[in-house]
């Protein structure tokens, strides 16, 4: 079983504050870094499948980058809004096959008041 | 629209009785998945399928069972002999092709409460 850790494990910001997290996994044997945001109440979202060093992937005011040598994914929100209140999960595959068996991080949640 | 459904959202049994988990997709996906989640900890893997009729055991299989006969459905059942079966399950899915590079569809979710 890998070794995805995340951190911090929760944080508190307000509106208009930017902010970044931390996904650290093994650095061999890497295949993908997955970024998921999980709503109370709905089901996790992709954000981002990442799979080259020094990917630098965006979505809106939500971006990740990617060291695949050292092992660590950052996640970044620009500008948190409340709707940005979320757990967010990162996950790496084990093997690349046509079925993948993530392992998952424990999260970071993030809430954004006014 | 597409997607994934699970039901029921929530659910109650008492102990040493069996249950079964629906998980149903839409989305013509090979693959489908059962994780386990409980506070404090990531998603767990239970089981997943690859295609119909196959399945294989993920990291935490031990008091589960289920069944791929149709590539739609997915359906996880919690035996009497899985310890501690109070949790919230997640069924999801992912595209053909190399699954590591394809991002995963998750469902709703069920809460299951072992009384």
């Amino acid at each position: 079983i890998l070794n995805v850790e995340q951190s911090p494990q929760s944080l508190h910001v307000q509106e208009g504050d930017s902010t970044n997290f931390t996904c650290s996994f093994p650095s061999s044997n890497f295949y993908a870094l997955h970024w998921y945001r999980w709503e109370t109440a709905k089901s996790p979202e992709a954000l981002f499948v990442m799979t080259l060093n020094g990917d630098e992937k965006k979505k809106g005011r939500i971006s990740a980058t990617l060291n695949t040598k050292e092992g660590y994914s950052y996640l970044y929100i620009k500008g948190s809004q409340p709707e940005d209140s979320a757990t967010y999960l990162c996950a790496e595959p084990v093997a690349p096959g046509t079925a993948s068996k993530l392992t998952f991080g424990t999260g970071t949640r993030l809430q954004v008041t006014l | 629209d597409g997607g994934i459904t699970q039901s029921p959202k929530y659910l109650f049994r008492k102990e040493g009785q069996n249950v079964t988990l629906s998980c149903e997709q839409n989305l013509n996906h090979d693959a489908m998945y059962w994780y386990r989640q409980d506070p404090g900890q990531g998603l767990r893997l239970i089981y997943y399928s690859q295609i119909v009729n196959d399945f294989q055991k993920g990291d935490i299989a031990e008091g589960y069972s289920v069944s791929r006969e149709k590539k739609e459905s997915f359906p996880l059942t919690v035996t009497s002999a899985q310890k501690n079966p109070t949790a919230f399950y997640l069924c999801a899915s992912s595209t053909p092709g190399l699954a590591a590079y394809n991002e995963q569809f998750f469902g709703p979710g069920t809460r299951l409460t072992v009384l």
